[in-house]
Protein backbone atom coordinates (compact mmCIF):
# COMPACT_ATOMS: atom_id res chain seq x y z
CA UNK A 1 0.00 0.00 0.00
CA UNK A 2 1.26 3.59 -1.03
CA UNK A 3 1.89 5.37 2.04
CA UNK A 4 1.45 8.75 0.41
CA UNK A 5 0.05 9.02 -2.64
CA UNK A 6 -0.25 12.17 -5.42
CA UNK A 7 -2.62 12.31 -8.62
CA UNK A 8 -1.45 13.14 -11.26
CA UNK A 9 2.02 12.32 -11.21
CA UNK A 10 2.97 14.53 -14.17
CA UNK A 11 0.66 17.48 -15.47
CA UNK A 12 1.07 19.91 -18.14
CA UNK A 13 -1.03 22.78 -19.12
CA UNK A 14 -1.04 25.99 -20.27
CA UNK A 15 -0.81 29.54 -19.04
CA UNK A 16 -3.84 31.15 -17.11
CA UNK A 17 -5.22 28.00 -16.53
CA UNK A 18 -6.21 26.40 -12.87
CA UNK A 19 -5.21 22.93 -11.85
CA UNK A 20 -5.91 20.87 -9.14
CA UNK A 21 -3.15 18.68 -7.35
CA UNK A 22 -4.77 15.57 -4.73
CA UNK A 23 -2.86 14.12 -1.65
CA UNK A 24 -3.79 11.70 0.80
CA UNK A 25 -1.95 9.50 2.87
CA UNK A 26 -2.88 6.13 4.80
CA UNK A 27 -0.49 6.22 7.62
CA UNK A 28 -3.04 7.82 10.17
CA UNK A 29 -0.98 11.20 10.35
CA UNK A 30 -2.55 14.62 11.53
CA UNK A 31 -0.24 17.06 10.13
CA UNK A 32 0.08 17.49 6.15
CA UNK A 33 2.28 19.49 4.45
CA UNK A 34 2.90 20.56 0.71
CA UNK A 35 6.69 21.54 -0.84
CA UNK A 36 7.91 22.81 -3.85
CA UNK A 37 11.09 21.55 -5.85
CA UNK A 38 12.54 24.00 -8.41
CA UNK A 39 14.70 22.92 -11.47
CA UNK A 40 17.63 23.41 -9.23
CA UNK A 41 16.15 20.68 -6.90
CA UNK A 42 15.43 23.58 -4.21
CA UNK A 43 12.86 22.02 -1.82
CA UNK A 44 10.90 25.08 -0.08
CA UNK A 45 7.95 24.28 2.37
CA UNK A 46 4.83 25.76 1.18
CA UNK A 47 1.76 24.81 3.74
CA UNK A 48 1.12 23.06 6.60
CA UNK A 49 -1.97 21.78 7.80
CA UNK A 50 -2.62 20.00 11.19
CA UNK A 51 -5.93 18.07 11.74
CA UNK A 52 -7.58 20.28 9.14
CA UNK A 53 -6.12 23.56 10.14
CA UNK A 54 -3.49 25.42 8.55
CA UNK A 55 -0.55 26.14 10.37
CA UNK A 56 2.05 27.01 8.09
CA UNK A 57 1.48 29.33 5.51
CA UNK A 58 4.79 30.57 3.44
CA UNK A 59 5.19 33.88 1.33
CA UNK A 60 3.54 31.94 -1.33
CA UNK A 61 1.18 33.42 -4.36
CA UNK A 62 -2.43 33.26 -3.33
CA UNK A 63 -3.27 32.09 -6.66
CA UNK A 64 -1.90 28.89 -4.40
CA UNK A 65 -4.77 27.69 -2.44
CA UNK A 66 -4.39 24.53 0.07
CA UNK A 67 -7.68 22.65 0.87
CA UNK A 68 -8.25 19.58 3.79
CA UNK A 69 -11.49 18.48 3.28
CA UNK A 70 -9.84 15.57 6.49
CA UNK A 71 -6.66 14.90 8.08
CA UNK A 72 -5.85 12.28 5.62
CA UNK A 73 -6.60 14.65 2.50
CA UNK A 74 -4.45 17.95 1.35
CA UNK A 75 -4.86 19.42 -1.63
CA UNK A 76 -3.41 22.04 -3.55
CA UNK A 77 -5.35 24.13 -5.81
CA UNK A 78 -3.68 26.83 -8.27
CA UNK A 79 -5.58 29.50 -10.11
CA UNK A 80 -4.13 31.47 -13.07
CA UNK A 81 -1.00 29.15 -13.58
CA UNK A 82 1.79 31.00 -15.24
CA UNK A 83 5.54 29.71 -16.40
CA UNK A 84 7.00 29.93 -13.12
CA UNK A 85 4.77 27.24 -11.54
CA UNK A 86 6.76 25.25 -13.22
CA UNK A 87 8.29 22.72 -10.33
CA UNK A 88 7.91 18.99 -8.77
CA UNK A 89 5.13 19.52 -5.97
CA UNK A 90 5.60 17.14 -3.12
CA UNK A 91 2.90 16.12 -0.70
CA UNK A 92 4.06 14.96 3.06
CA UNK A 93 2.77 13.73 5.90
CA UNK A 94 4.16 13.56 9.83
CA UNK A 95 2.74 12.60 12.96
CA UNK A 96 1.30 15.28 15.23
CA UNK A 97 3.51 17.20 17.37
CA UNK A 98 4.27 16.32 20.87
CA UNK A 99 7.88 16.09 21.06
CA UNK A 100 9.12 17.50 18.74
CA UNK A 101 8.60 17.57 14.60
CA UNK A 102 8.68 14.02 13.63
CA UNK A 103 9.91 12.72 10.13
CA UNK A 104 7.96 13.73 7.40
CA UNK A 105 7.35 11.01 4.70
CA UNK A 106 6.82 12.21 1.33
CA UNK A 107 4.56 11.40 -1.82
CA UNK A 108 6.15 10.30 -5.25
CA UNK A 109 5.63 14.22 -6.62
CA UNK A 110 3.83 15.48 -8.96
CA UNK A 111 5.99 17.43 -12.44
CA UNK A 112 4.08 20.19 -13.45
CA UNK A 113 4.86 22.13 -16.47
CA UNK A 114 3.25 25.41 -17.92
CA UNK A 115 3.76 26.37 -21.30
CA UNK B 1 16.30 32.39 11.02
CA UNK B 2 17.29 28.72 10.45
CA UNK B 3 19.76 27.91 7.61
CA UNK B 4 21.38 24.70 6.09
CA UNK B 5 23.95 24.71 3.69
CA UNK B 6 25.57 21.57 2.03
CA UNK B 7 28.60 22.80 0.75
CA UNK B 8 29.44 20.23 -2.22
CA UNK B 9 27.53 20.29 -4.66
CA UNK B 10 27.93 17.48 -6.35
CA UNK B 11 30.53 14.67 -5.39
CA UNK B 12 31.43 11.69 -7.77
CA UNK B 13 33.49 8.48 -6.18
CA UNK B 14 34.30 4.83 -7.47
CA UNK B 15 32.51 2.18 -6.23
CA UNK B 16 33.65 1.14 -2.92
CA UNK B 17 35.06 4.03 -1.82
CA UNK B 18 33.91 5.67 1.44
CA UNK B 19 32.18 9.51 0.90
CA UNK B 20 31.19 12.28 2.94
CA UNK B 21 28.25 14.38 2.59
CA UNK B 22 28.77 17.51 4.49
CA UNK B 23 25.86 19.76 6.48
CA UNK B 24 26.32 22.82 8.53
CA UNK B 25 23.45 24.01 10.08
CA UNK B 26 22.59 27.92 11.57
CA UNK B 27 20.08 28.11 14.43
CA UNK B 28 19.26 29.97 17.29
CA UNK B 29 16.96 27.41 19.34
CA UNK B 30 18.83 25.00 21.96
CA UNK B 31 16.13 22.28 20.88
CA UNK B 32 16.26 21.38 17.02
CA UNK B 33 16.07 18.51 14.93
CA UNK B 34 18.39 17.30 12.16
CA UNK B 35 17.39 15.24 8.69
CA UNK B 36 19.03 13.50 6.30
CA UNK B 37 17.06 12.61 2.88
CA UNK B 38 17.69 10.83 0.36
CA UNK B 39 16.19 11.39 -3.39
CA UNK B 40 17.10 8.80 -6.08
CA UNK B 41 17.59 9.33 -10.01
CA UNK B 42 13.44 8.05 -9.54
CA UNK B 43 12.82 11.20 -7.92
CA UNK B 44 10.69 10.02 -4.33
CA UNK B 45 12.01 11.32 -1.22
CA UNK B 46 13.46 9.19 0.99
CA UNK B 47 13.96 9.30 4.96
CA UNK B 48 17.02 8.38 6.37
CA UNK B 49 17.67 9.32 10.00
CA UNK B 50 16.40 12.05 12.37
CA UNK B 51 18.14 13.84 15.46
CA UNK B 52 17.44 15.73 17.96
CA UNK B 53 19.98 18.30 19.28
CA UNK B 54 20.07 16.73 22.93
CA UNK B 55 21.80 13.50 21.45
CA UNK B 56 24.99 13.85 20.02
CA UNK B 57 25.96 10.19 20.14
CA UNK B 58 26.86 9.00 16.41
CA UNK B 59 24.75 6.45 14.44
CA UNK B 60 25.40 3.76 12.32
CA UNK B 61 23.02 1.92 9.96
CA UNK B 62 24.71 -0.59 7.73
CA UNK B 63 26.56 1.17 5.53
CA UNK B 64 25.63 4.71 6.90
CA UNK B 65 26.75 6.65 9.28
CA UNK B 66 25.99 9.79 10.60
CA UNK B 67 28.47 12.22 12.68
CA UNK B 68 26.99 14.71 14.86
CA UNK B 69 28.77 17.66 16.36
CA UNK B 70 27.10 20.67 18.13
CA UNK B 71 30.55 22.33 18.11
CA UNK B 72 30.53 23.27 14.71
CA UNK B 73 27.01 22.69 13.91
CA UNK B 74 27.68 19.79 11.61
CA UNK B 75 25.45 17.08 10.88
CA UNK B 76 27.91 15.04 8.59
CA UNK B 77 26.65 11.62 6.38
CA UNK B 78 28.99 8.80 5.27
CA UNK B 79 28.14 5.79 3.17
CA UNK B 80 31.22 3.45 3.31
CA UNK B 81 32.09 1.18 0.70
CA UNK B 82 29.55 3.05 -1.69
CA UNK B 83 27.12 1.31 -4.17
CA UNK B 84 26.31 2.36 -7.48
CA UNK B 85 22.48 2.30 -5.76
CA UNK B 86 24.01 5.17 -3.39
CA UNK B 87 24.06 7.60 -6.44
CA UNK B 88 21.23 10.38 -5.93
CA UNK B 89 20.46 13.60 -4.47
CA UNK B 90 21.19 14.03 -0.70
CA UNK B 91 19.44 16.67 1.40
CA UNK B 92 19.96 17.62 5.04
CA UNK B 93 17.49 19.28 6.77
CA UNK B 94 16.40 21.33 10.08
CA UNK B 95 13.23 21.93 11.79
CA UNK B 96 13.84 24.42 14.89
CA UNK B 97 11.02 23.56 17.66
CA UNK B 98 9.79 26.89 17.74
CA UNK B 99 9.11 26.91 13.91
CA UNK B 100 6.70 23.99 14.58
CA UNK B 101 7.00 21.31 12.06
CA UNK B 102 8.47 23.57 9.30
CA UNK B 103 11.92 21.62 7.67
CA UNK B 104 14.35 23.76 6.08
CA UNK B 105 16.20 22.02 3.55
CA UNK B 106 19.93 22.59 2.17
CA UNK B 107 20.66 22.83 -1.41
CA UNK B 108 21.29 19.19 -1.74
CA UNK B 109 24.48 16.67 -2.81
CA UNK B 110 24.30 15.04 -5.85
CA UNK B 111 26.31 12.23 -5.39
CA UNK B 112 27.45 9.57 -8.46
CA UNK B 113 28.79 6.16 -7.50
CA UNK B 114 30.42 4.77 -10.80
CA UNK B 115 31.43 1.36 -11.35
Amino acid sequence: DTAVSQTPKYLVTQMGNDKSIKCEQNLGHDTMYWYKQDSKKFLKIMFSYNNKELIINETVPNRFSPKSPDKAHLNLHINSLELGDSAVYFCASSKQLTSGPYEQYFGPGTRLTVT
Amino acid sequence: AQKVTQAQTEISVVEKEDVTLDCVYETRDTTYYLFWYKQPPSGELVFLIRRNSFDEQNEISGRYSWNFQKSTSSFNFTITASQVVDSAVYFCALSEETSGSRLTFGEGTQLTVNP
